[in-house]
């Protein structure tokens, strides 16, 4: 089942902070995160397991919550580098096949 | 993390030709490849499991017999699309399982973009 993505878009400027959600209907076995720029392909970011996990560094974090149904990616003080758009797979069964939501186009602008 | 890389980048053909794409993990052996495909501004889809050494898993609604896949070696799956359509015209990439300290996740390839005329 695809998990859901918000929001869709979200324009920053240089130094503002994002959070990324995405939602499934079913617990997940795992969540990956992935950022893809125009025309290449995606490149991992993390992967959360445990539900009530958070992990990551001081600019790019992502959580788990209790219920494993939802995690967040969070960008704090924004780089132009950050610009992309961000996906994440669900695994709902630990067979490593996962399920990609719609993505979240993200621009920062100077 | 897992190196991967894919043959052609690009890719033009003219309709009713067979294409064939080559997905390569370059320092790790992979029992498992994955065939994904992607529309302009759209998510990535799961076409396909290669499964080395046996017949390749096909998600719902992917034609096998469109696009075979093959995964001979622990390195090496390709994907052939075969009479190829102008709607086949799409953001072909793979990926490999591989671990990410303990952890076990996906590792892209570049990606090969088809265009069929």
């Amino acid at each position: 089942q695809q998990p859901v993505q918000s929001p869709q878009a979200v324009i920053l400027r240089e130094g503002e902070d994002a959070v990324i959600n995405c939602s499934s209907s079913k617990a997940l076995y795992s969540v990956h995160w992935y950022r893809q720029k125009h025309g290449e392909a995606p490149v991992f970011l993390m992967i959360l397991l445990k539900g009530g996990e958070q992990k990551g560094h001081e600019k790019i974090s992502a959580s788990f919550n209790e219920k494993k149904q939802q995690s967040s990616l969070y960008l704090t003080a924004s780089q132009l580098s950050y610009s992309g758009t961000y996906f994440c797979g669900t695994d709902e069964g630990s067979n490593y096949k996962l399920t990609f939501g719609k993505g979240t186009l993200l621009t920062v602008n100077p | 993390g897992a190196v991967v890389s894919q043959h052609p980048s690009w890719v033009i053909c003219k309709s009713g030709t067979s294409v064939k794409i080559e997905c390569r993990s370059l320092d790790f052996q992979a029992t498992t490849m994955f065939w994904y495909r992607q529309f302009p501004k759209q998510s990535l889809m799961l076409m396909a499991t290669s499964n080395e050494g046996s017949k390749a898993t096909y998600e719902q609604g992917v034609e096998k017999d469109k696009f075979l896949i093959n995964h001979a070696s622990l390195t090496l799956s390709t994907l052939t699309v075969t009479s190829a359509h102008p709607e086949d015209s799409s953001f072909y990439i793979c990926s490999v399982n591989s671990f990410q300290g303990n952890q076990e996740t996906q590792y892209f390839g570049p990606g090969t973009r088809l265009l069929v005329l």
